[in-house]
């Protein structure tokens, strides 16, 4: 069945170094693939959908890319910054319809520390 | 920005109480989803629901009844809560079910069972 792996536990990062956190996942059919961010005491929220057409997404410094040959779709931003500290879940949808087919990581925590 | 609120925001029960939590969309999304939300889990879907009327098991369904009244309103019942369902529990809403459309969660409501 479809799953999503990423990046488990607590990621703990330097302000202005890269980050990187994983996410692969297995899935029958063509998937779109979001990362959601969390943070502390607020809901989840889209940080960012793969595209069909392989543009890669960004937002807020985010990028990831959806690379089909190897499963993956992990999240990269250039310099982390205090306020990216947060959890965060890869997640997979795809287009079976009619049939469960939205899937959340267990989600990795990301702080930023000075 | 799709709009979800739900109520109770916290809430304290009993081992074998009675919980109703709400949950309601303002958007007319099709679909809504109940999550809950642990340590080392994740997010894990418990049921959801794309109309009125309908409803659809999810992952972890044991012990949680649900019910979707009208199109914005989704409800989960705990009949016998248990201390295994002391969590954090989020509602959801997307207009569609996979296809790449984005999940609009609510605030939360954080229930703990005695």
């Amino acid at each position: 069945g479809d799953s999503v792996t990423q990046t488990e536990g607590l990621v703990t990062l330097t302000e202005g170094l890269p980050v990187m956190l994983n996410c692969t996942y297995q899935s029958t059919y063509s998937p779109f693939l979001f990362w959601y961010v969390q943070h502390l005491n607020e809901a989840p929220k889209l940080l960012l959908k793969s595209f069909t057409d392989n543009k890669r997404p960004e937002h807020q410094g985010f990028h990831a890319t959806l690379h089909k040959s190897s499963s993956s779709f992990h999240l990269q931003k250039s310099s982390a910054q205090l306020s990216d500290s947060a959890l965060y879940y890869c997640a997979l949808s795809d287009r079976n319809t009619g049939y469960q087919n939205f899937y959340f990581g267990k989600g990795t925590s990301l702080t930023v520390i000075p | 920005e799709a709009a979800v609120t739900q109520s109770p925001r916290n809430k304290v029960t009993v081992t074998g109480g009675n919980v109703t939590l709400s949950c309601r969309q303002t958007n007319s999304h099709n679909y809504m989803y109940w999550y809950r939300q642990d340590t080392g889990h994740g997010l894990r879907l418990i049921h959801y629901s794309y109309g009125a009327g309908n409803l659809q098991i999810g992952d972890v369904p044991d012990g949680y009844k649900a019910t979707r009244t009208t199109q914005e309103d989704f409800f989960l019942l705990l009949e016998l809560a248990s201390p295994s369902q002391t969590s954090l529990y989020f509602c959801a809403s997307s207009d569609n079910w996979g296809g790449g459309d984005t999940q609009y969660f609510g605030p939360g409501t954080r229930l703990l069972v005695l």
